[in-house]
């Protein structure tokens, strides 16, 4: 089945320690986002691609960075994650960024 | 104003009722709309799109969109306790490849 895969499901990491969290897609999607969503809140877009072409919003943290290095793989990296990023981060992909986004599982990340 | 607004709930129907989840939204160029239904530590799960007004019926969903009210909305019709969940309004405006998330509306099914 044609899916959206994220690894680590659960990630625990220490204050400062930098992490990386990956998203792997078998549907061929075009754009792929990466989302963080805190308890009781909506998903909140920390940066998508188009193809190859990166897209930041404007109140992402320098903190987090992704990479894309090919069409199915697609990496959040955090530098030097505080408490305050503990959160569920998922990602997402859509076939052409106007329709349909399907989502990953997510990955729980605690920060001690 | 909110781009995307709804009512965020408890929103409590019994076993068999049908559940009415309504959403609004403010910018009149928004092309594509849909329905995600999210289960505590989940993510996200698309049930419905919508994209032209009318009703679009799958199964027990039915969306609903009156763009000339900028508001779209989602009947679940017998409801069941596994219906019970949190149920998340996005918009795509089309110009941007983003969605625009609503906050969500917590939908608790009584057996």
């Amino acid at each position: 089945d044609a899916m959206v895969i994220q690894n680590p499901r659960y990630q625990v990491t220490q204050f400062g320690k930098p992490v990386t969290l990956s998203c792997s897609q078998t549907l061929n999607h075009n754009v792929m986002y990466w989302y963080q969503q805190k308890s009781s809140q909506a998903p909140k877009l920390l940066f998508h691609y188009y193809d190859k072409d990166f897209n930041n919003e404007a109140d992402t943290p320098d903190n987090f960075q992704s990479r894309r290095p090919n069409t199915s793989f697609c990496f959040l990296d955090i530098r030097s994650p505080g408490l305050g990023d503990a959160a569920m981060y998922l990602c997402a992909t859509s076939r052409d960024g106007l329709r349909e986004q399907y989502f990953g599982p997510g990955t729980r990340l605690t920060v001690t | 104003q909110k781009e995307v607004e709804q009512n965020s709930g408890p929103l409590s129907v019994p076993e068999g009722a049908i559940a009415s989840l309504n959403c609004t939204y403010s910018d009149r160029v928004s092309q594509s709309f849909f329905w995600y239904r999210q289960y505590s530590g989940k993510s996200p799960e698309l049930i419905m799109s919508i994209y032209s007004n009318g009703d679009k019926e799958d199964g027990r969903f039915t969306a609903q969109l009156n763009k000339a009210s900028q508001y779209v909305s989602l009947l679940i019709r017998d409801s069941q306790p596994s219906d019970s969940a949190t149920y998340l309004c996005a918009v795509n405006k089309g110009s941007n490849y983003k969605l625009t998330f609503g906050k969500g509306t917590l939908l608790t099914v009584n057996p």
